[in-house]
Formats: C-alpha cells, structure tokens, sequence
C-alpha cells in the first residue's frame, strides 16, 4: 500500500452505535489530520495530530474521539452520532516536523459515514 | 481571518476546451503558501501544486497551468484542451499559520464528451 488509506470506505451506522475509523499513511509521516467534508460545505477541519500529540482540537463535539497511537495511524472513534454528522471523514498526513506553513498535505480516499 | 473564495460553483465545458478556475484569497500573513486539490468522484484530494507568496512565477506542468497575482490576491488554474478525466471538484486552499489550511468552497468542473 502507498499514500494514505483509509478503512472503511463506506459506513452506515445507527445514533447508538459505537463504531472506529481507521487511517494509515505509509509516507514516513509525522503529523495526521481528520477533516469533515459535508455538502455544500467547505472542509472543516477536526483534529491535528504531530508526533502522536493532539495539537489542534477544531471545537468538535465529544462524540468524536481521535486516537493516535504512533505515527503511522490515526483513529476517529464515533459514538451517539446524529443524522447531521453523515458527512465525508477524510484523513490526511504531511511532514510535520518543522511544523511549518509549507508543508503539503497527502488525503487519503475518505470514509463516507451515513448516520441512521 | 484567512478566507478562500472559489466563486465559480459549477462550470461545464466540452471536451477540448481550455478553462480557467478562479481563487480569490486575504490574508494578512506576509508569509503564505497556496495550494491545488483536485478531488474525483472517488473522494479523494489529489494535491497539484503549491505556491509560496514570494513566488508569483506562472507554472505549467503539461496541460495544467497556474497564474499567482498578489495584486490581485489570485491563483488562478488553467486547464488546456480539457479531457473528460479532467472532471472533478477543484479546490483551492491557503495555509492559516502552522499545520492548518482553509480551503474555498470548491468548483465542480464537467467535462462532457
């Protein structure tokens, strides 16, 4: 595998469920990202991870719980979801060490959520 | 704030066309990067190219060709003699201090055969 990927593709879930979305990068990374792409919506941004540390927590609800356990993987925990949260989850990754501006960030194919 | 403006919702074309996809920027950072996302039907963001604020040099890289004016705060994207794979959304985004981007609102772009 190369790039990003992102497990699953597709997801259908009921408001109660507990359900996990997975992403890997395999480009020697060291900073993840989680973003939201709704319809008719910009990207919002959700969470940064650099060095397996959270950095950046973009307001959103505790429903959705990230988990970085190394710096290949990125986790997006999902729990008591609503219908307004069926969305695109994209994952991207970038260099991250020097944390600058410049970096380019690498997305990976997106886990398309419906929420019952 | 950082603001990405794509004003072009829409556009459609036929096959062999050229067409020019608008990005319209502010920001108060001296120091800036843009950048060009093509996203298919697939879902993924395919990056094209960035930009440094201190680089308005035109790019062309095959049919694809990047026009940065900072008097104007654009960075425009042509694509010459369109191709039906071309079809996608295209985003344009621009970096918002370290490690965050804010992209514009997308254009979706049909080639039609």
């Amino acid at each position: 595998e190369t790039g990003v990927t992102q497990t699953p593709r597709h997801l259908v879930m009921g408001m109660t469920n507990k359900k996990s979305l997975k992403c890997e990068q395999h480009l020697g990374h060291n900073a993840m990202y989680w973003y939201k792409q709704s319809a008719k919506k910009p990207l919002e941004l959700m969470f940064v991870y650099s060095l397996e540390e959270r950095v950046e927590n973009n307001s959103v609800p505790s429903r959705f719980s990230p988990e970085c356990p190394n710096s290949s993987h990125l986790f997006l925990h999902l729990h008591t979801l609503q219908p307004e949260d069926s969305a695109l989850y994209l994952c991207a990754s970038s260099h991250g060490l020097a944390g600058g501006s410049e970096e380019t960030q690498y997305f990976g194919p997106g886990t398309r959520l419906l929420v019952l | 704030a950082q603001k990405v403006t794509q004003a072009q919702t829409e556009i459609s074309v036929v096959e062999k066309e050229d067409v020019t996809l608008d990005c319209v920027y502010e920001t108060r950072d001296t120091t800036y990067y843009l950048f060009w996302y093509k996203q298919p039907p697939s879902g993924e963001l395919v990056f094209l190219i960035r930009r440094n604020s201190f680089d308005e040099q035109n790019e062309i890289s095959g049919r694809y060709s990047w026009n940065f004016q900072k008097s104007t705060s654009s960075f425009n994207f042509t694509i010459t003699a369109s191709q039906v794979v071309d079809s996608a959304v295209y985003f344009c985004a621009l970096t918002q201090g370290a490690q965050k981007l804010v992209f514009g609102q997308g254009t979706r772009l049909t080639i039609n055969p």
